[in-house]
């Protein structure tokens, strides 16, 4: 079983408000995820990080940024969330020095900017 | 095929059918195909990672193979069960993972 942690699970929060999610992983891996997610949609890339000070955007443009300072943790921030960043945003780690190794997910935080 | 699309979108089966779904990926610049698969309420999980041509890999009633000169991959799951309910992504790895819409499957008791 993963050992990744996600929270919160769900977030409700007003227009203006600045958010952290959380995640954790006690695997020591060194690759970490950011995706988001709209309903129906696919998972996109939207932060990456390979190790601790490396942090990258993904494919997907976002107006939130991470940070890595310990390896085990990569918290997400909005400074100023609005109802377009309603989505779910899941967290990843994954292991070795391969570009296709699997991921290891959290169980994601479902966010709604009202 | 310049995105990873799965097709169908989703599926509805009785208790005991067998049912497959596809994965259709960019050929070019392949380094591996994985499938997840996502029950509700809790974390996407690993199913398979796949990386050569006519792979075939098996965990328990469900099986997966790859054709990476067209391009796509099927997953196969013999006698479904109601817990085989979830929603099954596949992702495409060129350097970075792509990942497909899903499928979900509902399988009736």
């Amino acid at each position: 079983e993963a050992d990744i942690y996600q929270t919160p699970r769900y977030l409700v929060i007003g227009t203006g408000k600045k958010i952290t999610l959380e995640c954790s992983q006690t695997m020591g891996h060194d690759k970490m995820y950011w995706y988001q997610q709209d309903p129906g949609m696919e998972l996109h890339l939207i932060h990456y990080s390979y190790g601790v000070n490396s942090t990258e955007k993904g494919d997907l443009s976002s107006e939130s940024t991470v940070s890595r300072i310990r390896t085990e943790h990569f918290p997400l921030t909005l400074e100023s969330a609005r109802p377009s960043h309603t989505s779910q945003y899941l967290c990843a780690s994954s292991d070795g020095t391969r570009a296709w190794e699997k991921l290891f997910f959290g169980s994601g935080t479902q966010l709604s900017v009202l | 095929i310049l995105n990873v699309e799965q097709s169908p979108q989703s599926l509805h089966v009785q208790e005991g059918d067998s049912t497959n779904f596809t994965c259709s990926f960019p050929s070019s610049n392949f380094y591996a195909l994985h499938w997840y698969r996502w029950e509700t309420a809790k974390s996407p999980e690993a199913l398979f990672v796949m990386t050569l041509n006519g792979d075939e890999k098996k965990k328990g009633r469900i099986s997966a193979t790859l054709n990476t000169k067209e391009g796509y991959s099927y997953l196969y799951i013999k006698g479904s069960q109601p817990e085989d309910s979830a929603t099954y992504l596949c992702a495409s790895c060129t350097g970075k993972l792509i990942f497909g819409q899903g499928t979900t499957l509902q399988v009736k008791p």
